[in-house]
């Protein structure tokens, strides 16, 4: 069965709006969460690495302040698109530490 | 800098065709190399984990083989179901999070 589920699958969101993607772990603790983003037709690549109860930290390139990300429990991960424009359009995946096997579904964000 | 470099870039197939994907890998110490499969607007499927040259491991109609330096994906006898696209990754030593190729998209042809 599912590891982890994310959620939403898809989102639509108007430029200069906020959107939340979560990504829960099932049945087990995650004390870290892995953040990619996936532009079509182009390698998964690393956004962030979250961690439980303290800062997530970003791969370069990143900004911190754009992608919020929040671990504030062992199973719930989320990352906090803000102010997001076209160029944020994008396919985010998360995956827990330690569980290489599993990624989530996937949240598709189209920002018009 | 770790690089992965995955061709062909598509592949179409017949049904029946067997043909093999490459994984060309440059890693500062090999933790893992991993397979997955990826279908359109879903996350990652995993398929295997190498851990070492000369390993290999099979799953119905895929295998998986590692050297130091790339990873071959071979399919045999694919059907329609196995279209997707294939994913190469490598877990550095010492770090956690894996490093993605850009994928290969198998066709496979009715």
């Amino acid at each position: 069965g599912a590891v982890v589920s994310q959620h939403p699958s898809r989102v639509i969101c108007k430029s200069g709006t906020s959107v939340k993607i979560e990504c829960r772990s099932l049945d087990f603790q995650a004390t870290t969460m892995f953040w990619y983003r996936q532009f079509p037709k182009k390698s998964l690549m690393l956004m962030a690495t979250s961690n439980e109860g303290s800062k997530a930290t970003y791969e370069q390139g990143v900004e911190k302040d754009k992608f919020l990300i929040n671990h504030a429990s062992l199973t719930l991960s989320t990352l906090t698109v803000t102010s997001a424009h076209p160029e944020d359009s994008s396919f985010y995946i998360c995956s827990p530490l330690g569980t290489e096997a599993f990624f989530g579904q996937g949240t598709r964000l189209t920002v018009v | 800098e770790d690089q992965v470099t995955q061709s062909p870039e598509a592949l179409r197939l017949q049904e029946g065709e067997s043909s093999s994907l490459n994984c060309s890998y440059t890693v500062s110490g090999l933790r893992g190399l991993f397979w997955y499969r990826q279908d359109p607007g879903k996350g990652p499927e995993f398929l295997f984990t190498l851990y070492s040259a000369g390993e290999e491991k099979e799953k119905e109609r895929l295998k998986a083989t590692l050297t130091k330096k790339e990873s071959f994906l071979h399919i045999t006898a694919p059907k329609p179901e196995d279209s997707a696209t294939y994913l190469c990754a490598v877990q550095r030593t010492g770090a956690n999070n894996l490093f993605f190729g850009t994928g290969t998209r198998l066709t496979v042809i009715p």
